[in-house]
């Protein structure tokens, strides 16, 4: 069974950092390709950044292009999103999500990891 | 960026009804190697999204063929014949074919 397990979130300042993790179980990790998304309460869905199998492809949302980077350790199943300088509008639901063969972008999701900036 | 208009924003139904959402893109959803890269999820209350549509109109596995992804180019539209309790919550569409990858804003299914 496929699961994603998000973790790391919590409240911070703003212009702060923090660093997401996501474990990965059930698939071979290191032949997928993996997705952050995020939720604001209350609000919809935006894409936030993806990180190729291999890590040679990785895209950010323009929204958080140069202050957030995604990473992954293969050997740990593990998928990363280390943000800095957050803002009041970083503050949403994260979720882990991992790119399908063939077609779909995200064919599997994490429950989701709360992030609140405020002061 | 593509923008995706979903209508209508909330839908009311009686369980057994046929529900209808549609889903229209800014540009055209057509790639250059000939795929549409148009995706559907429901996100059920409480719950993570989850996929059920991806390249217009396959089925993801598991997904009860009561849904039925359709169109092209622009146009798209989810269609859930016979509404079970188990299909309320949001549903989003989702494109990847320019980049930003973009979501609809939402439609909301709820019982009448």
């Amino acid at each position: 069974e496929v699961q994603l397990v998000e973790s790391g979130g919590g409240l911070v300042q703003p212009g702060r950092s923090l660093k997401l993790s996501c474990v990965a179980s059930g698939f071979t990790f290191s032949n997928y390709g993996m997705n952050w998304i995020r939720q604001a309460p209350g609000k919809g869905l935006e894409w936030v950044a993806y990180i190729s199998s291999g890590s040679s492809y990785i895209y950010y949302a323009e929204t958080v292009k140069g202050r957030f980077t995604i990473s992954r350790d293969n050997a740990k199943n593990t998928l990363y999103l280390q943000m800095t300088s957050l803002r009041s509008e970083d503050t949403a639901l994260y979720y882990c999500a991992r790119q399908g063969y063939g077609g779909p972008s995200f064919d599997y999701w994490g429950q989701g990891v709360m992030v609140t900036v405020s002061s | 960026d593509v923008v995706l208009t979903q209508t209508p924003v909330s839908l009311s139904v009686t369980l057994g009804d046929q529900a209808s959402i549609s889903c229209r893109s800014s540009q055209s959803l057509e790639y250059s190697d000939g795929y549409t890269y148009l995706e559907w999820y429901l996100q059920k209350p409480g719950q993570s999204p989850q996929l059920l549509i991806y390249g217009v109109s396959n089925r993801f596995s598991g997904v009860p063929d009561r849904f039925i992804g359709s169109g092209s180019g622009t146009d798209f539209t989810l269609k859930i014949s016979r509404v079970e309790p188990e299909d309320l919550g949001v549903y989003y569409c989702f494109q990847a074919t320019h980049d930003p990858h973009t979501f609809g804003a939402g439609t909301k299914l709820e019982l009448k």
